[in-house]
């Protein structure tokens, strides 16, 4: 079965540093990876998909890169903002399309 | 981009009885959707497969008869939590991707909370 684990569980910066979340999966054969952000007591918000074809997908200060061989994909926050602040799950999926998340990483960006 | 609504947002409900929570996808098909939970501070668990027309594909360790998916159309589906017991309290979220695109992007509804008294 699959397994995504996120490193690390928790992160603090001040405004303005450039970050890195990482996420591990142990079975290669995916189809996806996304990214999504999750504010507390609420749904997701999809930042970025990178179809298993693809080395990386950019949008704004977000740039998530995958290596499915592996099995590995990063994060990169560039000049983060306190608006960044919330939690950060990675999710794969694979045969049927199921997606199997990691635990996230709960990012705190201070002023 | 693709919608997918969930009602009610939020539900309280009394132990014993059973609640529907509903998952719709508002622009686009979906043949396929799938039903998560969320435990506090807990990342989203894969609870089963809601496939139009059929039977429904529960992941291991969840129970058919307890948590009752309906997927009637191809914009529609249904979980209900039958006999809810407080350990039943939980955020559940569905998720749907476009049967016409080839990119099986997933996209997420906001979430149920549901609060088993």
């Amino acid at each position: 079965k699959q397994e995504v684990t996120q490193i690390p569980a928790a992160l603090s910066v001040p405004e303005g540093e450039n970050l890195v979340l990482n996420c591990s999966f142990t079975d290669s054969a995916i189809y996806n990876l996304q990214w999504f952000r999750q504010d507390p007591g609420k749904g997701l918000t999809s930042l970025l998909l990178i179809q298993s074809s693809q080395r990386e997908q950019t949008s704004g200060r977000l740039n998530a890169s995958l290596d499915k061989s592996s099995g590995r994909s990063t994060l990169y926050i560039a000049a983060s903002q306190p608006g960044d602040s919330a939690t950060y799950l990675c999710a794969v999926s694979g045969n049927f399309n199921k997606f199997y998340f990691g635990s996230g990483t709960k990012l705190n960006v201070k002023p | 981009g693709a919608v997918v609504s969930q009602h009610p947002s939020r539900v309280i409900c009394k132990s014993g009885t059973s609640v529907k929570i509903e998952c719709r996808s508002l622009d686009f098909q979906a043949t396929t959707m799938f039903w998560y939970r969320q435990f506090p501070k807990k990342s989203l668990m894969l609870m089963a497969t809601s496939n139009e027309g059929s039977k429904a594909t529960y992941e291991q360790g969840v129970e058919k008869d307890k948590f009752l998916i309906n997927h009637a159309s191809l914009t529609l589906s249904t979980l209900t939590v039958t006999s809810a017991h407080p350990e039943d309290s939980s955020f559940y979220i569905c998720s749907a991707s476009d049967t016409s695109s080839s990119s099986y992007e997933q996209y997420f509804g906001p979430g149920t909370r549901l609060t088993v008294t």
